[in-house]
Formats: structure tokens, sequence, C-alpha cells
């Protein structure tokens, strides 16, 4: 699995767009870049995966650059409850796959 | 639809016994993963499993552990012998075969811990 770099902690505002990076350099051609987000104690959410278009959803936007080599996560609206481990994670698609956590990126959202 | 359900949420067990650990996948979910998180640490997979069939478990310690998922009812993680080392969250995933949605769908967990 290709691995990813991500910042260990961030501060976001409240109401205020929060923007998460990711660093992928060595994915390949046919792995897909997904997003999760733990709150504590709770179980691992899915938020949004792409492969070279961006995404938007209901919860996020995925921003991924021409050469794949690194990601944002936009949280448009930042609450206090999006504070969260968000993890960033590369790997095939097409499910049946088991993923690699890494150790995330823990967002804090101030008010 | 209900999501992914684990039980027992709380589990405590002395060294020595055993503990067993229950998931349901989605309605319609066939591929189940369990993952195990140690206090301050990330996820960590065990094992993806299919109805019947083991399809990877890199990540189950050799002793000790095992997991199933029979065609009828949850799937099951089991870990014999229970040492202290064993405490921590263990979650389920559920996954829908060759869909579209890509998304992993986790339960909420049981946290087991040995005394």
């Amino acid at each position: 699995d290709a691995k990813t770099t991500q910042p260990p902690s961030m501060d976001c505002a409240e109401g205020r767009a929060a923007n998460l990076p990711c660093n992928h350099s060595t994915i390949s051609g046919n792995e897909y870049v997904y997003w999760y987000r733990q709150i504590h104690s709770q179980g691992p959410q899915y938020i949004i995966h792409g492969l070279k278009n961006n995404e938007t959803n209901e919860m996020a936007s995925l921003i991924i650059t021409e050469d794949r080599k690194s990601s944002t996560l936009i949280l448009p609206h930042a609450t206090l409850r999006d504070t969260a481990v968000y993890y960033c994670i590369v790997g095939p698609g097409g499910g049946n796959n088991r993923l690699a956590f890494g150790k995330g990126n823990q967002v804090v959202v101030i008010p | 639809n209900a999501g992914v359900m684990q039980n027992p949420r709380h589990l405590v067990r002395r060294r020595g016994q055993e503990a067993r650990l229950r998931c349901s996948p989605m309605k319609g979910h066939s591929h189940v993963y369990w993952y195990r998180q140690l206090p301050e640490e990330g996820l960590k997979f065990m094992v993806y499993l299919q109805k019947e069939n083991i399809i990877d478990e890199s990540g189950m310690p050799k002793e000790r552990f095992s997991a199933e998922f029979p065609k009828e009812g949850p799937s099951i993680l089991r870990i014999q012998q229970v040492v202290r080392g064993d405490s921590a969250a263990y979650f389920c995933a559920s996954h829908k075969d060759r869909s579209s949605d890509y998304g992993y769908t986790f339960g909420s967990g049981t946290r087991l811990t040995v005394v």
C-alpha cells in the first residue's frame, strides 16, 4: 500500500472552511484516495474518495492534484462536531480490500 | 437501515478467559473486516472475510485469535486465553460486493478490557 503523510494535528475556526492536506507521492495509477474520520471513541466514518477528478458530496470536497501526488480534503463550514482524527488512505478501488490506516490528523475545531 | 451492529459494546474478561466479539454487517453486505485499535494508536487491519471464507488474515496474531463469518448469523472474532495486551477497541466494517460505493461502514466497536 502507498503511504500517506498528514500533519499530526491542526486547528480550524468554527464556520470557516477547513483544508486538510495529504501527500501520497508514491501512489500508483490504479489507487484511489480515501478519507475517513474518527470522532473520539466512535467507529471510523467514511467521508469521500476519488481517483483523479475532484469530488464533492454532502460532507466534503476532495481536491486531487493533477500529478495525483497530493490531495486536500475541504470541510466547507467547519462545526464543533467536525472535531475528529482524519485519515487519508490510498489503496485499490472496487472494494474487497483492506484499508491501511496511518496515524491521521487530529483536527480541532475552535469556537 | 440498521448500520453495522457490534456487540457487546463493552466486554471485561479476566486473563485466561475467552472473548467472543460479534459483528452483524449492513443488510446486503457480504464482506466483513475486523480492525483493532490499541489505546492512543491507529487502527490495524486484522482479517477480511466473506461469507464462509477467510480472504485475508495477514493481520491476525498467529495464536489465540480466530474469525469466522458463517452462512447464517454474525461474524465472530474469538480471542482465546486473553492477556492484558489484548485490551483494545475492536471495530468491524462491512462492504457491499462490487459496488460503485467504495466506502466501508464501520460499527461502533467493542471495547475489550482484560483484568
